[in-house]
């Protein structure tokens, strides 16, 4: 069975703290992704990466930087969180192989809150 | 512009009444969809794939169908552990490997 885990399930954060979300999976993936889920606005891409080192603009990724070093392993970093920040942060990752589209399988999420 | 509409919102049931929740969508060459279900608090959790149009996938008491401009999921005979919402996603020419997701449909079956 594919992993990924998320290195918290809930965090409370202060207005200005930087924070560090990670994601690690487990099945050698070439794909990972950071998306957020807010009510009423669905599930959003923040950043992608396809290989190390490598990363991606999604659709929101004001405020947002992202960090592969590893294969293994996708930090989400808030520069300097705002409370509209507050949300469920969830990592998904994927294979990447020539000419195919394969499913994305996530992680249980991270529930930020900043105050 | 691309985009993906689930319906209904919301959707209750009695156990054992079966129905179907709709996916349609508007892309620019259609390369695959995802179905995902959801329970409150955690994780999008992969049901099927679909890629070409008259394709079915089933699980349990889940089937999955697509055309040229929707898909399906069919539930038969729910029970309450059914409850959940249910996301669609689709994947485009062009998106590489972005999904763009629907809101979702929070499905309740009750007992």
């Amino acid at each position: 069975d594919v992993k990924v885990t998320q290195s918290s399930r809930y965090l409370v954060k202060r207005t200005g703290e930087k924070v560090f979300l990670e994601c690690v999976q487990d099945m050698d993936h070439e794909n990972m992704f950071w998306y957020r889920q807010d009510p009423g606005l669905g599930l959003r891409l923040i950043y992608f990466s396809y290989d190390v080192k490598m990363k991606e603009k999604g659709d929101i990724p004001e405020g947002y930087s992202v960090s592969r070093e590893k294969k293994e392993r996708f930090s989400l970093i808030l520069e300097s969180a705002s409370t509209n920040q507050t949300s469920m942060y969830l990592c998904a990752s994927s294979y990447r192989l020539a000419g195919g589209f394969y499913e994305q399988y996530f992680g249980p999420g991270t529930r930020l809150t900043v105050t | 512009e691309d985009q993906v509409t689930q319906s209904p919102e919301a959707l209750r049931l009695q156990e054992g009444e079966s129905s179907s929740l709709n996916c349609s969508y508007t892309v620019s060459g259609l390369r695959g969809l995802f179905w995902y279900r959801q329970d409150p608090g955690k994780g999008p959790e992969f049901l099927f794939t679909l890629y070409s149009a008259g394709e079915e996938k089933e699980k349990e008491r889940l089937k999955a169908t697509l055309t040229k401009k929707e898909s399906f999921l069919h539930i038969t005979a729910p029970k309450p552990e059914d409850s959940a919402t249910y996301l669609c996603a689709v994947q485009f020419s062009g998106g590489y490997n972005k999904l763009i997701f629907g809101a979702g449909t929070r499905l309740a079956v009750h007992p």
